[in-house]
C-alpha cells in the first residue's frame, strides 16, 4: 500500500480564496483523521471520521472550515473563504480500529497571502 | 522540506549517548498511548505504542515508560544516532463517544550532535 495520500503538497492562494485539501487514506482502514500542525498550536486534532461517518468536528476552528468522507477512499478538508491565519501545514491520518496508531500523510503546507 | 519551526523544548545529546524524552498526558481514563517521530518535511511516524495495563514496553533501540499515577510517559533512546534527530510526540487514545481519539502533546524536538 502506498500509505495516506494527500495532495496537493504545497498550496499558495490569496485572501478570500476557496481551498480544498484532499486525501486517500489506506485502503481497510475506519478512521480518518484531519490535524493542523501550526508553530503556536502544534498538532491540532480538527475533526475525524468513523466508517465515512464525522464523529466529532469540535476542533474545526470555525464555519469557514468543512470536511466530508464521500467514500471510504477520499476526505477532503475545505476552507472557505481563506485567511492568512488558516496558513500551516495540514495532515490527514487513518487508522485501522478504535485502538491503534495511526498512520500520517505527508502533509499539505498552505500558505494563504 | 517542509518544516513548522516549533518553539519546542528541546535535548541536545552526544552521539551514542542514551536520550530520554518526558511527556505528561491529562487524561486519566486513556488506555492507550504512542510516541511519534516526526522528520523534517514528513509527517508523524509511529515508534512504539503501550497500554495502560503496562509499565514498560521495548523495542529496537526504544523503551516506553508509562506511570500512571502521575500521569506520565517517557521514551528512552539508546545509543541515539543522529538519524534519530527529530521532533517526538507522545500521543495519547482520548475514548470520545466510545471512538478512538488521538491527542498530542505539544512535542520535544531532539538534537543529535557527533
Amino acid at each position: 500500500d502506498a500509505g495516506v495520500i494527500q495532495s496537493p503538497r504545497h498550496e499558495v492562494t490569496e485572501m478570500g480564496q476557496e481551498v480544498t485539501l484532499r486525501c486517500k487514506p489506506i485502503s481497510g482502514h475506519d478512521y480518518l483523521f484531519w490535524y493542523r500542525q501550526t508553530m503556536m498550536r502544534g498538532l491540532e486534532l480538527l475533526i475525524y471520521f468513523n466508517n465515512n461517518v464525522p464523529i466529532d468536528d469540535s476542533g474545526m476552528p470555525e464555519d469557514r472550515f468543512s470536511a466530508k468522507m464521500p467514500n471510504a477512499s477520499f476526505s477532503t478538508l475545505k476552507i472557505q473563504p481563506s485567511e492568512p491565519r488558516d496558513s500551516a501545514v495540514y495532515f490527514c491520518a487513518s487508522s485501522p480500529g478504535r485502538v491503534g496508531e495511526a498512520f500520517f500523510g505527508q502533509g499539505t503546507r498552505l500558505t494563504v497571502v | 522540506g517542509e518544516s513548522v519551526g516549533l518553539h519546542l523544548p528541546t535535548l541536545s545529546v552526544q552521539e551514542g549517548d542514551n536520550s530520554i524524552i518526558n511527556c505528561a498526558y491529562s487524561n486519566s481514563a486513556s488506555d492507550y498511548f504512542i510516541w511519534y517521530k516526526q522528520e523534517s518535511g514528513k509527517g508523524p511516524q509511529f515508534i512504539i505504542d503501550i497500554r495502560s495495563n503496562m509499565d514498560k514496553r521495548q523495542g529496537q533501540r526504544v523503551t516506553v515508560l508509562l506511570n500512571k499515577t502521575v500521569k506520565h510517559l517517557s521514551l528512552q533512546i539508546a545509543a541515539t544516532q543522529p538519524g534519530d534527530s527529530a521532533v517526538y510526540f507522545c500521543a495519547e487514545n482520548g475514548i470520545s463517544g466510545g471512538y478512538n481519539k488521538l491527542i498530542f502533546g505539544a512535542g520535544t524536538r531532539l538534537a543529535v550532535h557527533p
